[in-house]
């Protein structure tokens, strides 16, 4: 089955760029996923990416997906404190979504 | 806001007492989804539904079972609640392009 990893923490200043980074084993999944989620909230569908994409750009978000090396990114421009939370990668497996660990981001001022 | 919602939003109970959970939506959306959120294990699928009446386990199912009697409803419930099924519980919903929205979350405690 899939799996999906994703580097545990990171931790960045305010006004800095946020790199958040997830590579997976397989998947035909058509769209990949960013998640966010603040404490003590559920998930928020953040943005997605069509898989024969490679890169979507949405405000200050921007998606890269390299599908030879299965890596997803996720670039966060002029972070701000507001943007603490953790962030989940996902991707389509067999009738469900596979999640990766997630990534907690700080941002310090 | 994806129209879903979770009932209750916090709940504390004894071992070997049932619990239900309610998730309702108002978007219509054919496939939902329970799962649960433990420090070190992320996400986990408990179950899902596909329509009324049509449902089917996910990764960590045991001591749960579902029901789904209408498109805006579907219920998790704890036969005989243990100390292992405190957790926070979260219920979606599928899109069109399979992306999930989730609900608010559900904090239970077994004591």
């Amino acid at each position: 089955g899939e799996d999906v990893e994703q580097s545990l923490f990171l931790s960045v200043r305010e006004g800095d760029s946020s790199v958040i980074n997830c590579t997976y084993t397989d998947s035909s999944s058509t769209y990949l996923y960013w998640y966010k989620q603040e404490p003590g909230a559920g998930l928020q569908l953040l943005t997605y990416i069509f898989s024969n994409m490679d890169m979507k750009q949405d405000q200050r978000l921007t998606v890269l997906l390299n599908k030879k090396d299965k890596h997803l990114s996720l670039r966060i421009a002029d972070t701000q404190t507001g943007d603490s939370a953790i962030y989940f990668c996902a991707l389509k497996g067999f009738q469900k979504l596979v999640f990766g660990t997630g990534t907690r981001l700080l941002v310090s001022p | 806001d994806a129209g879903i919602t979770q009932s209750p939003r916090h709940k504390v109970t004894e071992t070997g007492t049932p619990v239900t959970l309610r998730c309702h939506q108002t978007e219509n959306h054919r496939y939902m989804y329970w799962y649960r959120q433990d420090p070190g294990h992320g996400l986990r699928l408990i179950h899902y539904s596909y329509g009324v009446k049509d449902t089917d386990k996910g990764e960590v199912s045991d001591g749960y079972s579902v029901s789904r009697s209408k498109t805006e409803d579907f219920l998790l419930t704890l036969e005989s609640a243990t100390s292992s099924q405190t957790s926070v519980y979260f219920c979606a919903i599928s899109g069109d392009r399979d992306e999930q929205y989730f609900g608010p979350g559900t904090r239970l405690t077994v004591t």
